[in-house]
């Protein structure tokens, strides 16, 4: 149980346009769900925390224009880098927190985003 | 804000040896120490965590303790296999599943 998914596990994407990345909890409802950036042999650092129906909080120093998060419903949430530029290049680790008296984050595999 | 800080950066072990991974937190009021485990290009899997109403917990091969007062705990793997070799991170959380503060990760190779 507590699987988290995500799509697509890589992207290449020219520079300004936009990408689209979906997390889905996928044995479990998840009102919380969070976005994490991971640069080369460096630990995971927020970018925001999606909340289902409302807007995202996000962390001091990530664009909310940049990224933009919604999660519509208790399974899905998507990431949207618009107008990505190459320094936007990382790799995107959702996580999915499991409610009840034992809530931790469950995460996913990950999306690999290249833009050229 | 919490700080979490992780030793050794890198740890080489012999297959069959044991392996500690050490992390030492600020914030007192933080109640939550999971431990994830990440392999080359994958997302990180969580392998055991620990609430500080408890000090230890042990599950097969690993198992976490943690000392409150010092404010540190500590992850241990024994009898070491390759496929144990990936990169360990800790955290610390003042709200269970929520505010998660990462250590900066440890690469454990085992050797065989």
């Amino acid at each position: 149980g507590a699987v988290v998914s995500q799509h697509p596990s890589w992207v290449i994407c020219k520079s300004g346009t936009s990408v689209k990345i979906e997390c889905r909890s996928l044995d479990f409802q998840a009102t919380t769900m969070f976005w994490y950036r991971q640069f080369p042999k460096q630990s995971l650092m927020l970018m925001a925390t999606s909340n289902e129906g409302s807007k995202a909080t996000y962390e001091q120093g990530v664009e909310k224009d940049k990224f933009l998060i919604n999660h519509a419903s208790l399974t899905l949430s998507t990431l949207t880098v618009t107008s990505a530029h190459p320094e936007d290049s990382s790799f995107y680790i959702c996580s999915a927190l499991l409610a009840g008296w034992q809530e931790t984050q469950y995460f996913g595999p990950g999306t690999r985003l290249l833009v050229l | 804000g919490e700080n979490v800080e992780q030793h050794p950066s890198t740890l080489s072990v012999q297959e069959g040896d044991s392996a500690v991974i050490k992390c030492t937190y600020s914030d007192s009021a933080s109640n939550y120490f999971p431990w994830y485990k990440q392999e080359l290009g994958k997302g990180p899997q969580l392998i055991i965590d620990i609430r500080s109403n408890v000090g230890e917990k042990k599950d097969q091969r690993i198992a976490v303790t943690l000392n409150k007062t010092a404010k540190h705990f500590s992850l241990h793997i024994t009898e070491t296999q390759p496929e144990d070799s990936a990169v360990y991170f800790c955290a610390a959380s003042t709200s269970y599943g929520q505010n998660f503060v990462f250590g900066p990760g440890t690469r454990l190779s085992v050797l065989p």
